[in-house]
């Protein structure tokens, strides 16, 4: 089964405005942290934000937070007042503390595209 | 700048050419791993190596070998691969710690490799 389902192959959404890209994961581990990737054209893969399953609140880094609803398993990250720069693939990933170093799993993502 | 630093970012190389890929981190992590991306797949890993020894390696064919001979330091070997390994090669980094969900893995810039 998909650790993590990403049902948005692209999404667009005007310069300025906000937009939110979807994630629901599936583990039946109490401790797991889930992470939202961003991969420029230029291929790396950059770190955005955070969330673990035992935190209260919604993470947030800059304009970048996670919507997250533990029971309905979903982590849908919210980028607001997109920037042309914004424009790349989003990767959701998920790991689960039990297993350890070898279990991040990624989706398949969305390819973002802001409209000027 | 993610302070991970993979060399080529482009190689082109024929089924029976010998190559590696290098990867450096700066970061003083204890874990790094490498991931292949191909179009419309999740990431998948490939190895991890955690405090210099190999702790997985998923069912990965033998023509890729990986070398790990310090923490700052990962190649991955090849050899006779095939036009069906044409992918970008991620590498990423990460400090572990036992059981915590939150460890981040740093992603340098990929290689991408065409096997003709």
């Amino acid at each position: 089964a998909q650790k993590i389902t990403q049902t948005q192959p692209g999404m667009f959404v005007q310069e300025k405005e906000a937009v939110t890209l979807d994630c629901t994961y599936d583990t039946s581990d109490p401790s797991y942290g889930l992470f939202w990737y961003k991969q420029p054209s230029s291929g790396e893969m950059i770190f955005l934000i955070y969330q673990g399953s035992y935190d209260q609140q919604n993470a947030t880094e800059g304009r970048y937070s996670l919507n997250f609803q533990k029971a309905r398993k979903s982590a849908n990250l919210v980028i607001s007042a997109s920037q042309l720069g914004d424009s790349a693939m989003y990767f959701c990933a998920m790991r689960e503390a039990k297993l350890g170093a070898n279990n991040l799993f990624f989706g398949t993502g969305t390819r973002l595209t802001v409209i000027p | 700048e993610t302070g991970v630093t993979q060399t080529p970012r482009h190689l082109v190389m024929g089924m029976t050419n010998k190559k590696s890929l290098k990867c450096e981190q700066h970061l003083g992590h204890n874990a790094m791993y490498w991931y292949k991306q191909s179009a419309k797949k999740p990431l998948e890993l490939m190895f991890v190596y955690s405090l210099e020894e190999r702790v997985e390696n998923n069912s990965v064919p033998s023509r890729f070998s990986p070398e790990c001979p310090n923490s700052s330091h990962l190649f991955l070997h090849l050899h006779t691969l095939q036009p069906e390994d044409s992918a970008l090669y991620l590498c990423a980094s990460s400090q572990e710690s036992q059981g915590l969900a939150k460890n981040i893995q740093y992603f340098g810039a990929g290689t991408r490799l065409s096997v003709l």
